[in-house]
């Protein structure tokens, strides 16, 4: 069953270091997403991106964040300068956005900002 | 405004008690889906069911079943005969179906459900 990957598993970096995050959505998937959930928090939506266009962002999702899909395969959340409260769970979640709307999620990138 | 509230901040039973996780939402769409997932310890999630707003019928899949009733707004999650591999915390979440096809997931604060041998 295809599924949505992400590397790595768990990240720690410096304040103020750049960290790029990976995902692979499932292929055929056209919708993809980024969230965030902070340790024994709820999740909380970071962006969508549909047609290589970030389609909605969050408050959350200042000018320290962005996404890119390089490859046609990879999807990428950087953050060019991190800030302790950076720290928490990343996941990535895409949708084919035919016939379903369900989003299916990665297994998450722990990120500890030091 | 949208919102998704799970009053059960935690929840413990002993195995093969049945337990109703509660959730209420708030949307102005007419149209929108619900859904429940799972977050085991080991932290991924886990799409478990996905309710339109135009289909009331409650579906049951084993061990779990879900009452959607649109009339109090509420999606709850029932888990019949709990057992120790239940344990996690449980997220409802709503996806307005807003203009644009974005369709992204407002969450609930999660249930955390420990479920005791």
């Amino acid at each position: 069953e295809p599924e949505v990957t992400q590397t790595p598993s768990h990240q720690v970096t410096q304040m103020g270091q750049e960290v790029i995050l990976r995902c692979v959505p499932i292929s055929n998937h056209l919708y993809f997403y980024w969230y965030r959930q902070i340790l024994g928090q709820k999740v909380e939506f970071l962006v969508s991106f549909y047609n290589n266009e970030i389609s909605e962002k969050s408050e959350i999702f200042d000018d320290q964040f962005s996404v890119e899909r390089p490859d046609g395969s990879n999807f990428t959340l950087k953050i060019r300068s991190t800030k302790l409260e950076d720290s928490a769970m990343y996941f990535c979640a895409s949708r084919s956005g035919i016939s379903t709307d369900t989003q299916y999620f990665g297994p998450g990138t722990r990120l500890t900002v030091l | 405004a949208q919102k998704v509230t799970q009053a059960q901040t935690e929840i413990s039973v002993v195995e093969k008690e049945d337990v109703t996780l509660d959730c209420v939402y708030e949307t102005r769409d007419t149209t929108y889906y619900l859904f429940w997932y799972k977050q085991p310890p080991s932290g991924e999630l886990v799409f478990l069911i996905r309710r339109n707003s135009f289909d009331e019928q409650n579906e049951i899949s084993g061990r779990y079943s879900w009452n959607f009733q649109k009339s109090t707004s509420s999606f709850n999650f029932t888990i019949t005969a709990s057992q120790v591999v239940d344990s996690a915390v449980y997220f409802c979440a709503l996806s307005p179906l807003n203009a644009g096809n974005n369709r992204k997931l407002i969450w609930g604060l999660g249930t955390s459900l420990a479920v005791n041998p």
